[in-house]
């Protein structure tokens, strides 16, 4: 079953703006991971945070986690047209049967 | 160095036929994984294995048959293929555990007419 939604489903913005995309998710997890998909390739892993982190930071990426409303958010600043691609969030089940649950993905467009 | 390859990369068939799709990992990994995407994008586990070993099998048909020579190679067979089955499947690997991100290849498109 679906675990991740991803809003908002698509995103444009310019050049130099701040992008931000926010992920429910519905029962507990281990870990949410956001991957980058660009058009007609595969998944490229950007962040992972744990359940018992609120922050994380990398480069130009900034995740929070809320457990307690089940919901996270990726911002990327400074956005360029490179950035432009799908953006996925991807939540990590707990026990031996380790599983990935992705949302549908927010399309980021980025205008020059 | 290609990390996670898969070949075909694109896949034209007709309805009932049967295909392979090969996946490679040069990363060491003891996990390797097969996903569906479908037209929405939306990308859903369909297997994992774990050094040769089924651990996730998603309620897909038994159409389809995975089969992991070696904890390097997972590969994917397909039988009396459906219009449905189109889409494009993605391989993945990983080490094993709960908080280890995936490695995904390029993706085989698959299209069944």
């Amino acid at each position: 079953s679906q675990q991740g939604e991803e809003d908002p489903q698509a995103l444009s913005i310019q050049e130099g703006e701040n992008a931000t995309m926010n992920c429910s998710y519905k029962t507990s997890i281990n870990n949410l991971q956001w991957y980058r998909q660009n058009s007609g390739r595969g998944l490229v892993h950007l962040i992972l945070i744990r359940s018992n982190e609120r922050e994380k930071h990398s480069g130009r990426l900034r995740v929070t986690l809320d457990t307690s409303k089940k919901s996270s958010s990726l911002l990327i600043t400074a956005s360029r047209a490179a950035d432009t691609a799908s953006y996925f969030c991807a939540t990590g089940s707990r026990g031996s049967n380790y599983k990935l649950t992705f949302g549908k993905g927010t399309l980021l467009t980025v205008n020059p | 160095d290609t990390a996670v390859s898969q070949t075909p990369k694109y896949l034209v068939t007709q309805m009932g036929n049967d295909k392979s799709i090969k996946c490679e990992q040069n990363l060491g990994h003891d996990t390797m994984y097969w996903y569906k995407q479908d037209s929405k994008k939306f990308l859903k586990i369909m297997f994992s294995y774990n050094n040769k070993e089924l651990i996730i099998n998603e309620t897909v048909p038994n159409r389809f048959s995975p089969k992991s020579p070696d904890k390097a190679h997972l590969n994917l067979h397909i039988n009396s293929l459906e219009l449905g089955d189109s889409a494009v499947y993605f391989c993945a690997s990983s080490q094993l555990g709960d908080s280890y991100e995936q490695y995904f290849g390029p993706g085989t498109r698959l299209t069944v007419t």
